[in-house]
């Protein structure tokens, strides 16, 4: 079974900085996906970042940057020059991504971030 | 191309009713995916339909929940005799078909129940 797990309930930065979120996941698949998703107060749930199992690069986008260490299993969301616009709830999630099977998401139980002016 | 569409975005119903949820995903998608997210929690996922079929319904409660996805027309995610603990967002996402890109999930706005 897969397991995401995000250990910070809570992470708080100054505007312009760069900020760590960190998350670590369980699983026995040899092919998967790991997702990275933003929800504003508003809710809605907004994708940020897909980095695959086989990706030999860390996923770039924009100011967002997925810190994959297969090994030790981890797969951190990096936001660089963090603006208030990025306070919001943060949430990894994972995928099984064998052709066939069932690709549903497990997630994480999300952070929150808050930018501090 | 319009997004994932959720209807009604809020929903309100009263302890024992019916709660009835719309999902129409996006053009090309034919898999589908419901979640539930209660307040201050992770979403937790709860059914994968693709047209006309349940392939997994692994994560509903096995009473008073059924999903569908008919040939045509949007999935319904049908709650009876709602209680309390019902109370929460509900969140779609669809997929395109297998032969394209399967990293693609894009989720709708939400539907928020509420029991009364």
């Amino acid at each position: 079974a897969q397991k995401i797990t995000q250990t910070q309930p809570g992470m708080f930065v100054q505007e312009k900085e760069a900020v760590t979120l960190d998350c670590t996941y369980d699983t026995s698949d040899q092919s998967y996906g790991l997702f990275w998703y933003k929800q504003p107060s508003s809710g809605e749930m907004i994708f940020l970042i897909y980095q695959g199992s086989y990706d030999e690069q860390n996923a770039t986008e924009g100011r967002y940057s997925l810190n994959f260490q297969k090994a030790r299993k981890s797969a951190n969301l990096v936001i660089s020059a963090s603006q208030l616009g990025d306070s919001a709830m943060y949430f990894c999630a994972m995928r099984d991504e064998l052709l066939y099977n069932n690709n549903d998401m497990r997630f994480g139980a999300g952070t929150r971030l808050t930018v501090k002016p | 191309n319009a997004g994932v569409m959720q209807n009604p975005r809020h929903l309100v119903r009263r302890r024992g009713q019916e709660a009835r949820l719309r999902c129409s995903p996006m053009k090309g998608h034919s898999h589908v995916y419901w979640y539930r997210q209660l307040p201050e929690e992770g979403l937790k996922f709860m059914v994968y339909l693709q047209k006309e079929n349940i392939i997994d319904e692994s994560g509903m409660p096995k009473e008073r929940f059924s999903a569908e996805f008919p040939k045509e027309g949007p999935s319904i995610l049908r709650i009876q005799q709602v209680v309390r603990g019902d109370s929460a967002a509900y969140f779609c996402a669809s997929s395109p078909p297998w032969e394209r890109d399967i990293n693609e999930q894009f989720f709708g706005p939400g539907t928020r129940l509420t029991v009364l």
